[in-house]
């Protein structure tokens, strides 16, 4: 079974702040999506990283995929209260159509 | 982008009856669908996949006799909870995957659908 850790389970900021999200495996995925779910809706995709390395920006959110496809990192520079919300990696190995989902990191950004 | 639809969007039944909850891709055909189920505070929890003219493959620990998966076309596949009891109270999410441009796979996901059985 491939797991997906992530750290921290839960992060509450004050507005402002910077925060790193973590995504660990000891499996290589092809592929690694990032999402955020607001309660009650279903996950929406915030981006997909592919080759081992890369960078990807969104405005004030990094995402980094580890050089071996392993883990991926986010990051969020001066977090505002819309960014509350479940952050989920998750990831997709070979040529399988399942995705292995993280556990969830919980954040509060507090005005 | 690539919409995905549930329906209905929560429902509230009694203990012992059967629930049916539709997954729609509104903009594209996915030959696979994907169904999940999330406690609250929790990650997705996938419970099978359903492809289109086939049975479903289910994940260890689902009773397949319990949430029946119908995938009847290449827009639509539907979870049935069946003899509904309140610990199947949940959060469900369906996904429908399609190849992006970039040749890999890509799911899309449904708003969910929330299950209380009483």
């Amino acid at each position: 079974t491939q797991l997906l850790e992530q750290s921290p389970q839960f992060l509450s900021i004050q507005e402002g702040e910077n925060l790193t999200v973590y995504c660990n495996s000891s499996s290589v995925f092809s592929s690694l999506q990032w999402y955020r779910q607001e309660p009650g809706e279903g996950p929406v995709l915030l981006v997909t990283v592919v080759t081992g390395g890369e960078v990807k920006k969104l405005k004030r959110l990094t995402f980094q995929f580890g050089d071996a496809r392993k883990d991926s990192s986010l990051h969020i520079t001066a977090a505002q209260p819309g960014d509350t919300g479940l952050y989920l990696c998750a990831g997709l190995s070979g040529s399988a159509r399942q995705l292995t989902f993280g556990s969830g990191t919980q954040l509060t950004v507090l005005p | 982008g690539a919409v995905v639809s549930q329906h209905p969007s929560w429902v509230i039944c009694k203990s012992g009856t059967s629930v049916k909850i539709e997954c729609r891709s509104l903009d594209f055909q996915a030959t696979t669908m994907f169904w999940y189920r999330q406690f609250p505070k929790q990650s997705l929890m996938l419970m099978a996949t359903s492809n289109e003219g086939s049975k479903a493959t289910y994940e260890q620990g689902v009773e397949k006799d319990k949430f029946l998966i119908n995938h009847a076309s290449l827009t639509l596949s539907t979870l049935t909870v069946t003899s509904a009891h309140p610990e199947d109270s949940s959060f469900y999410i369906c996904s429908a995957s399609t190849k992006t441009g970039l040749g890999y796979n890509e799911q899309f996901f449904g708003p969910g659908t929330r299950l209380t059985v009483l």
